[in-house]
């Protein structure tokens, strides 16, 4: 258990579907994450919230939305994707922003476009 | 541009031995550095952290060295066991101007028994 929560675990969807990914962080962290997780490749940071506010937007496509209603709840909404953007998505949390590390990772959803 | 990597995509050991993996990173105002675990089908897992005043810093059953000189990080796992199977990754980050936490592409490591 890390403390960091997210659902669903996996996911196929079309390309003109519109779906949403959840993360829930129960440690009382401030700072929220979505990281792109693909095949042999560094994890990607796509979106920082610290406070509910977005902070970093690391020039991630329109088609991904992200929503931080507060602290604790994080999520990424999704419509119109490719199949490049198959890959894991991880959620992370941190007490504070990028300064205060480390971050909690939940166990990521598994994104399959068909 | 800048980037960590490290030296070996993947590394095989007898359960019981000690294993050490590497990292490599290049930008040298890095001051901090992380070592997570990331086990099939969950996320990364802290395993142990280093500042850049120190060189050496231990925990349960893993080490972290850092040697700023050549920029090189690496995690040492004693009496390493089946459970250690993973991949193994190095993360930095220039605190002192809230720069991104940076990832490396992972070590692959599996323990055989």
């Amino acid at each position: 258990e890390t403390g960091v929560t997210q659902t669903p675990r996996h996911l196929v969807m079309g390309m003109t579907n519109k779906k949403s990914l959840k993360c829930e962080q129960h440690l009382g962290h401030n700072a929220m994450y979505w990281y792109k997780q693909s095949a042999k490749k560094p994890l990607e940071l796509m979106f920082v919230y610290n406070f509910k506010e977005q902070t970093e937007n690391n020039s991630v496509p329109s088609r991904f939305s992200p929503e931080c209603p507060n602290s604790s709840h994080l999520f990424l909404h999704l419509h119109t994707l490719q199949p490049e953007d198959s890959a894991l998505y991880l959620c992370a949390s941190s007490q504070g922003g990028l300064r205060d590390q480390p971050q909690h990772f939940g166990d990521g959803t598994r994104l399959s476009i068909l | 541009g800048e980037s960590v990597g490290l030296h070996l995509p993947t590394l095989s050991v007898q359960e019981g031995d000690n294993s050490i993996i590497n990292c490599a990173y290049s930008n040298s105002a890095s001051d901090y550095f992380i070592w997570y675990k990331q086990e099939s089908g969950k996320g990364p897992q802290f395993i142990i952290d280093i500042r850049s005043n120190m060189d050496k810093r231990q925990g349960q059953r893993v080490t972290v060295l850092l040697n700023k000189t050549v920029k090189h990080l690496s995690l040492q796992i004693a009496a390493t066991q089946p459970g250690d199977s993973a991949v193994y990754f190095c993360a930095e980050v220039e605190e002192t101007s809230g720069s991104r936490l940076t990832f490396g592409e992972g070590t692959q490591l599996t323990v055989n028994p």
